[in-house]
């Protein structure tokens, strides 16, 4: 089965720090995978997805950018943190063809 | 735009009784369906899910209904038990595009 590996559990980063968060698979080869973020009082917001190395779709327009540098990896980053990036990031992957997300346990990020 | 929506933000059910939790979707290219569980501080996880070619599915504890027509979706838990006690989050899939949209979620609390 899947496991997905994300941290840290928590983040506080002042205004205009860089972010680096990174997300981890075992379990499978060649997994879709997606940042989701979770604000306050929301619902999950798919951030981006991505079907490959190197390959990644965003889905909305933002601060913050995904890489995928190895097929089990994927790293969410921003180079100059907002205040409106404070929320709750969880990492997810599945085997395509309608298969069920599973996700990692999520960051919770502050930013001050 | 919301194309997944959870109208109800929080369900009080007692213990023994039937909880439903319900969905409605705008998009009719949406095929596939799924519910979610999230507990506080955690990823969400895997509850149900449906296809739209049927019109329903059991799992235990947990049944999904689909209406078609009117693009809505319902997640009956019975009998609800404490531990039920999370936000369930209603999800749809288009097509073969494996990106999960997800509703706002319902918190659901189940009380002795």
């Amino acid at each position: 089965s899947q496991t997905i590996h994300q941290w840290p559990a928590t983040l506080v980063q002042p205004v205009g720090s860089p972010l680096s968060l990174e997300c981890t698979v075992e379990g499978t080869s060649n997994p879709n995978l997606y940042w989701y973020r979770q604000a306050a009082g929301r619902g999950l917001q798919l951030l981006f997805y991505s079907v490959g190395i190197g390959q990644i779709s965003s889905e909305v327009p933002q601060n913050l950018s995904a890489s995928r540098p190895q097929d089990r990896q994927f790293i969410l980053s921003s180079k100059k943190l907002l205040l409106s990036d404070s929320g709750f990031y969880l990492c997810a992957a599945s085997k395509g063809n309608n298969s069920p997300l599973h996700f990692g346990n999520g960051t919770r990020l502050t930013v001050t | 735009d919301q194309q997944v929506k959870q109208n109800s933000p929080s369900l009080s059910v007692q213990e023994g009784r039937i909880s439903i939790l319900n969905c409605d979707y705008t998009n009719s290219m949406f095929d596939y369906f799924l519910w979610y569980k999230k507990y506080p501080a955690e990823g969400p996880t895997f509850l149900i899910s449906i296809s739209s070619i049927k019109d329903k599915n059991e799992d235990g504890r947990f049944t999904v209904f689909l209406n078609k027509s009117a693009k809505h979706l319902s997640l009956h838990i019975v009998p609800s038990q404490p531990g039920d006690s999370a936000v369930y989050f209603c999800a749809a899939i288009k097509g073969n595009t494996d990106k999960l949209i997800f509703g706002t979620g319902t918190r659901l609390q189940v009380f002795p």
